[in-house]
């Protein structure tokens, strides 16, 4: 398997849910990445980690918990949501060095509603 | 703080029309540009990229060059197919390291046969 692969697809939850995003990438990159993407709206870093390390987290509610327990895996754990909240999750990976120059690799996503 | 500005969209076309999306851009220092697209229920996939001044990205037809006087990246095509229908998105990067994009909301564009 090649890529930036983001499981489930889709996912339904209720506002007293726990629920967790997966994303493995297969390209060898030492860098992830969370963005949400929501309607009419420009997408929206929220998570960055480099070499396993969160470097960046923009000002995300607390509600929202990412986890990347090595180079290749970068979970987003949710709980206590609200509906809106509920948007397209996207993943993605780069290998960076000091230039910022390398493009992103995105995930499908996980298109988030909850209820 | 860095910003990008898209043409608001939907752009509808016929088939084997020019395309032009425009796309300005607001950064300090010398940012690298980009323009990604994504198709339906897919994430995005970079389309072409330029890292300095009058750098010229190009990728499956679509060219776009790195205006540093106008803070310009305006993607163009000669001849769109219907495949092409997607949704296409400005960035840049401050080249800080890791690469933090800034994206613009992103174009529409339906091509009809």
């Amino acid at each position: 398997e090649t890529g930036v692969t983001q499981t489930p697809r889709h996912l339904v939850m209720g506002m007293t849910n726990k629920k967790s995003l997966k994303c493995e990438q297969h390209l060898g990159h030492n860098a992830m990445y969370w963005y949400k993407q929501s309607a009419k709206k420009p997408l929206e870093l929220m998570f960055v980690y480099s070499l396993e390390e969160r470097v960046e987290n923009n000002s995300v509610p607390s509600r929202f918990s990412p986890e990347c327990p090595n180079s290749s895996h970068l979970f987003l754990h949710l709980h206590t949501l609200q509906p809106e909240d509920s948007a397209l999750y996207l993943c993605a990976s780069s290998q960076d060095g000091t230039d910022g120059h390398s493009p992103l690799h995105f995930g499908n996503g996980t298109r988030l509603t909850v209820t | 703080g860095n910003s990008v500005t898209q043409m608001e969209g939907p752009v509808t076309l016929s088939e084997e029309a020019f395309l032009t999306i425009n796309c300005t851009y607001t950064a300090t220092g010398y940012p690298s540009l980009f323009w990604y697209v994504q198709y339906p229920g897919e994430g995005l996939q970079l389309l072409l990229k330029a890292t300095k001044a009058d750098d010229k990205g190009s990728n499956k037809g679509f060219e776009a060059t790195y205006r540093k006087e106008t803070t310009s990246f305006h993607l163009e095509k000669g001849s769109v197919q219907v495949s092409d229908s997607a949704v296409y998105f400005c960035a840049l990067s401050d080249n800080s390291g890791y690469s933090t994009l800034t994206f613009g909301k992103g174009t529409m564009l339906l091509v009809s046969p």
